[in-house]
């Protein structure tokens, strides 16, 4: 069992619809870090959470450290929302563990 | 700008050909790691460093080696790369402490092996 689980693996919306994405993990963290990668193209950190809830535009992420959760949100989804979603956690020796991510296609 | 920079952004060698991929960073990040990541799957830790106390990771190949000189500069070495090497390597910095979470990737050095 991957120690970082992400669902869904792929993911098609409608432009304007809300998203979720979840994240489960079963290590101990310092961090967790939701990260996006256009296809053919670089990672970008979106958040980084060891606690409650963050806002960036429309991208809300929220953790529950007692459950070990972390959901991404994202209101009115755009076309140029389409990429792959990481969730990826720091552990306590500062390893960085991947998700298998997100793969999200938002249609006009 | 502060920024992650590795070299070179393509690389071609041949089988059993060395090659030396390089990460700098300017933003004086304790951690820094090196992941390999293969079409349309999730990135792989190959190692990471705090200083320059390395972890490797124990599925890492011996053919896979990596040197971190000083703070800002991170060296992986493929010694004898295979066609199975062929793969977009990137490299990560992160700070360490409250406040110093920012995580910084490179644009990667996509390697392709002949």
């Amino acid at each position: 069992k991957n120690e970082v689980e992400q669902s869904p693996q792929n993911l098609t919306a409608q432009e304007g619809e809300f998203i979720t994405i979840n994240c489960s993990y079963s290590v101990g963290i310092s961090a967790l870090h939701w990260l996006q990668q256009h296809p053919g193209g670089g990672i970008v950190s979106l958040f980084m959470l060891s606690s409650g809830k963050k806002k960036h535009g429309r991208l809300i992420a929220t953790i529950n450290i007692q459950e070990k959760h972390s959901s991404l949100h994202i209101t009115a989804s755009h076309p140029r929302d389409s990429a792959v979603y990481i969730c990826a956690v720091r552990d306590n020796t500062d390893k960085l563990i991947f998700g298998t991510g997100t793969r999200l296609q938002v249609f006009p | 700008d502060a920024m992650v920079i590795q070299n070179p952004r393509y690389q071609v060698t041949q089988f059993g050909k060395p090659v030396t991929l390089s990460c700098s960073q300017t933003l004086n990040h304790n951690v820094m790691y090196w992941y390999q990541q293969k079409s349309s799957q999730a990135p792989k830790l190959l190692f990471h460093y705090y200083d320059k106390d390395f972890n490797n990771e124990a599925d890492t190949p011996d053919n896979f080696q990596s040197r971190r000189p000083n703070t800002s500069f991170c060296f992986l070495d493929i010694r004898s790369p295979g066609l199975g090497d062929a793969a977009m390597y990137l490299c990560a910095t992160a700070g360490r402490g409250r406040g110093a979470n920012v995580l910084t990737f490179g644009a990667g050095s996509r390697l392709t092996v002949l």
